[in-house]
């Protein structure tokens, strides 16, 4: 079965601080691996996500992620970060036309 | 219209109440998901469908949840017999083809009272 651990549920850190937010899933199989926003009081963005292909991804806003098989992680990262990235990001595995399994999500404070 | 659309936003209901909560996903989107968030959680899978195959409803918490999509467009989620627990965002996904991104709707906040 598949399972996503988000390790940290809160992160606070200052503008144009850069910010990692660690993702591990579990899998048996190949997957495919989503970085969703939730600004609030509104539905989930996505912002990133990885099918094939080269394991660093490049997504909106200035975030990036890496997909690394052998940790079984799937970290995103922003080299600087704005106050208007404040908000709670999931991290959510998917095995091809199955649903979305979410991690329980990490807030992102940026303060300035 | 451009993306999933839920309604109501906002659902209060008395413990017992049946309530009715409906997605509009994005025309021509095979795939359908419902998710329960409760709060300060991550979105918990209910149910999927396939046009108007319910493929999967392992998510369901009891028989009092129940989806349908019977012409492989709108979807209804209903609950039963209402309970404090169900209180949560229910959001609604919709997705074209295999891997390509789900798009979420803005979610219906249900507060059972």
């Amino acid at each position: 079965a598949q399972s996503v651990t988000q390790l940290d549920s809160q992160v606070p850190v200052f503008e144009e601080a850069p910010v990692e937010l660690r993702c591990n899933y579990s899998s048996s199989v190949s997957v495919y691996l989503f970085w969703y926003v939730q600004y609030p009081n509104q539905g989930l963005q996505l912002l990133l996500k990885y099918l094939s292909g080269s394991t660093l991804v490049k997504g909106i806003n200035g975030f990036e992620a890496e997909f690394n098989k052998s940790q079984t992680s799937f970290h995103l990262r922003k080299p600087s970060v704005h106050i208007s990235d404040t908000a709670e990001y999931f991290c959510a595995v998917s095995e091809g036309q199955g649903n979305l399994i979410f991690g329980k999500g990490t807030k992102l404070s940026v303060k300035p | 219209g451009a993306g999933v659309s839920q309604s109501p936003r906002y659902k209060v209901a008395k413990r017992g109440q049946d309530v009715a909560l409906r997605c509009d996903p994005i025309s021509g989107h095979v795939s359908l998901f419902w998710y329960q968030q409760a709060l300060g959680q991550g979105p918990e899978f209910l149910t999927y469908f396939q046009n108007e195959a319910q493929l999967d409803k392992s998510g369901l918490p009891s028989d009092r949840f129940f989806a349908e999509r019977p012409e492989g467009s709108v979807s209804t989620l209903k609950i039963q017999r209402t309970q404090q627990e169900d209180s949560a965002v229910y959001l609604c996904a919709s997705r074209g083809e295999q891997g390509a991104k789900a798009f979420f709707g803005q979610g219906t906040r249900l507060t059972v009272v």
